[in-house]
């Protein structure tokens, strides 16, 4: 069945660093790919997300890019901060529902 | 969190007993899900509402029943089918079927 493949499961970084998450998908009639922030406990928060008539959008220091030919979007976080540790969520579209990765657990030391 | 609230945040039942968790959102949105999260997975899809009266099953829907009564409210019933009910329970609604999800604060299950 359609699947969204996460990776890393768990990334750390340097404070000042960048991350990038990257997740790809099996559907591909999937148009939307969004990406949560969870902290522990928390409910997941949007942080940004991505239809797929674009390649690249952008908000501050978070970026998310997106290559349909080859079902894969990828988050980039510049300038990391300890307040940017949590798990991050990819997701992709299944008709109207969501599918999601697995998560990346993302450590910022300062 | 926005405007959906879940109640109770944690929840404690013995095996065997049916457990009811609430989600009410003030967004007026039309569509709400129901999504289990274990640890160290993603969230799976339990039921989906897309207007008031209606509902959909979602990849993992065995040993849960829910309810769309009034567009504000879609409560979850974990019943004593559910094999490995203990979980984190997120509730979630979009304007519209293929809008943007926002997340309720969970609640925590705990069968023992």
């Amino acid at each position: 069945g359609e699947n969204v493949e996460q990776h890393p499961s768990t990334l750390s970084v340097q404070e000042g660093d960048s991350a990038v998450i990257k997740c790809t998908y099996s559907d591909s009639a999937s148009n939307y790919f969004p990406w949560y922030k969870q902290e522990l406990g928390k409910g997941p928060q949007l942080i940004i997300d991505i239809r797929s008539n674009v390649g690249e959008k952008k908000d501050q220091r978070i970026a998310v890019t997106l290559n349909k030919t080859a079902k894969h979007f990828s988050l980039h976080i510049t300038e990391t901060q300890p307040e940017d540790s949590a798990v991050y969520f990819c997701a992709a579209s299944k008709g109207t529902a969501l599918i999601f990765g697995k998560g990346t657990t993302l450590s910022v030391s300062s | 969190d926005g405007g959906i609230t879940q109640s109770p945040k944690y929840l404690f039942r013995k095996e065997g007993q049916n457990v009811t968790l609430s989600c009410e959102q003030n967004l007026n949105h039309d569509a709400m899900y129901w999504y289990r999260q274990d640890p160290g997975q993603g969230l799976r899809l339990i039921y989906y509402s897309q207007i008031v009266n209606d509902f959909q099953k979602g990849d993992i829907a065995e040993g849960y029943s829910v309810s769309r009564e009034k567009k504000e409210s879609f409560p979850l019933t974990v019943t004593s089918a559910q094999k490995n009910p203990t979980a984190f329970y997120l509730c979630a609604s979009s304007p519209g079927a293929t809008d943007t999800q926002y997340f309720g604060p969970g609640t925590r299950l705990t069968v023992l």
